[in-house]
């Protein structure tokens, strides 16, 4: 059974720019949420996705938007880019959403670098 | 304000020594409690789940986690440490009330194994 696959791996791009990620779940998850990864805040919730409505935002400003497809595919994208977004970003999928004890499984991330 | 806390950002033992890896969550309802690793340049692996169908946990690669509801707390331990498991841990939470199932993580702890 295939992960959680997250696409593109690696990314450099230039403030100012906008840059929009990509996320499969697991086959049958419909649920996805979005996780950012820094040295200095850790790893902090964006959004959630399931059934291609966003159930769930985190506090990022509205520069970072999402979106979830029928299949269950979901991409962010994220605005005017700072410097201050150069992160890892995380995609987790899960089989249902609003279940606290659903376990969510995380694709290998993608590394955003703003220069 | 309820989220998790996990205690010493660096553990550094010797292979074939315990480990401990602390993690306390603050909130009147205990929530459901998740360890994650996650290894250089990779996403998250699920180790193991706390679902209040038993305080003993045990998860994968040997490691297991007993939680404690007059401690607040859900500490990782692994009785023989080997090289393999040096990487970054993480303690997560997802609490209830309301519509958000969002994961609180702590700030992580990193792990480092010497021979």
């Amino acid at each position: 059974k295939a992960g959680v696959t997250q696409t593109p791996r690696y990314l450099i791009k230039t403030r100012g720019q906008q840059v929009t990620l990509s996320c499969s779940p697991i086959s049958g998850h419909r649920s996805v949420s979005w996780y950012q990864q820094t040295p200095g805040q850790g790893l902090q919730f964006l959004f959630e996705y399931f059934s291609e409505t966003q159930r769930n935002k985190g506090n990022f400003p509205g520069r970072f938007s999402g979106r979830q497809f029928s299949n269950s595919r979901s991409e962010m994208n994220v605005s005017t880019l700072e410097l201050g977004d150069s992160a890892l970003y995380l995609c987790a999928s899960s089989l249902v959403a609003g279940n606290p004890n659903t376990e969510a499984f995380f694709g290998q991330g993608t590394r955003l670098t703003v220069v | 304000a309820q989220s998790v806390t996990q205690l010493g950002s660096h553990v550094s033992v010797s292979e074939g020594a315990l480990v401990l890896l602390r993690c306390n969550y603050s909130s009147s309802v205990p929530p459901y409690l998740f360890w994650y690793v996650q290894y250089p340049n990779q996403g998250l692996q699920l180790l193991l789940k706390y679902t209040s169908a038993a305080t003993l946990v045990k998860g994968i690669n040997g490691f297991e986690a007993e939680f404690k509801k007059s401690e607040t707390s859900f500490h990782l331990t692994k009785p023989s440490a080997h090289m393999s498991d040096a990487a970054e841990y993480f303690c997560a939470g997802r609490f209830s009330g309301g519509s958000n199932y969002k994961l609180t993580f702590g700030k992580g702890t990193l792990l480092t194994v010497n021979p």
